[in-house]
């Protein structure tokens, strides 16, 4: 397996610009979590997916920052519109399925970085 | 609120010493405990995770983690670090009882001098 996937690795965009970054989770991995990574606030979890379906969203920043999964493989963050305080490494990972534990081991994508001027 | 701790930021030792990363952690509920790696321009890598039983937990790449409950620590250990262990380390707690998440302290970047 090729791991999770992100896209694109770097992103340099303008304040005002709409983003969107891209996650191929792990083939049957039911969870997919996006985390942000900045120096001043560490790795923060902003949302999380359970079978394509959004089970936690209560650390996604503001309303201009909304994520889809709209089939198995695929997940998007977009960010609508872009301010440079959103400059971070956004990070994809994800987890199978198991029952009545909860121990499960994240694999994390490489990261998107993005930078907001 | 599940939340992990590390109390440094850096941690600078030689190679061929002992080395320590600190973790507190306050959970309601059992401790489910985390640790990864991150080398630079990469992503997250698992090292280890304590659920339930021996308090000693062995890892990848050599490193172990002790887990004390008295002292609510869940602290990161090798014996003979390595220069090639150079990068920053996270301390985790899954993010509730039923969840799956994980939430993580700030990290500790590990410098092993040669």
């Amino acid at each position: 397996d090729a791991g999770v996937i992100q896209s694109p690795r770097h992103e340099v965009t303008e304040m005002g610009q709409e983003v969107t970054l891209r996650c191929k989770p792990i083939s049957g991995h039911d969870y997919l979590f996006w985390y942000r990574q900045t120096m001043m606030r560490g790795l923060e979890l902003l949302i999380y997916f359970n079978n394509n379906v959004p089970i936690d969203d209560s650390g996604m920043p503001e309303d201009r920052f909304s994520a889809k999964m709209p089939n198995a493989s695929f997940s998007t963050l977009k960010i609508q519109p872009s301010e440079p305080r959103d400059s971070a490494v956004y990070f994809c990972a994800s987890t199978p399925r198991v029952p009545g534990t909860g121990a499960n081991v994240l694999t994390f994508g490489a990261g998107s970085r993005l930078t907001v001027l | 609120a599940q939340s992990v701790a590390q109390p440094e930021d850096q941690v600078n030792v030689a190679e061929g010493n002992p080395l320590t990363v600190k973790c507190t952690y306050s959970v309601s509920g059992n401790p489910y405990l985390f640790w990864y790696v991150q080398y630079p321009n990469r992503g997250l890598q698992f090292l280890l995770k304590y659920i339930t039983g021996d308090n000693l937990v062995k890892g990848s790449y050599g490193f172990e983690a002790e887990f004390n409950k008295s002292q609510t620590s869940f602290h990161l250990k090798k014996p003979s670090a390595l220069v090639s262990d150079s990068a920053l380390y996270f301390c985790a707690v899954r993010a509730n009882q039923a969840g799956t998440a994980l939430i993580f302290g700030k990290g500790t970047t590990l410098s092993v001098s040669s």
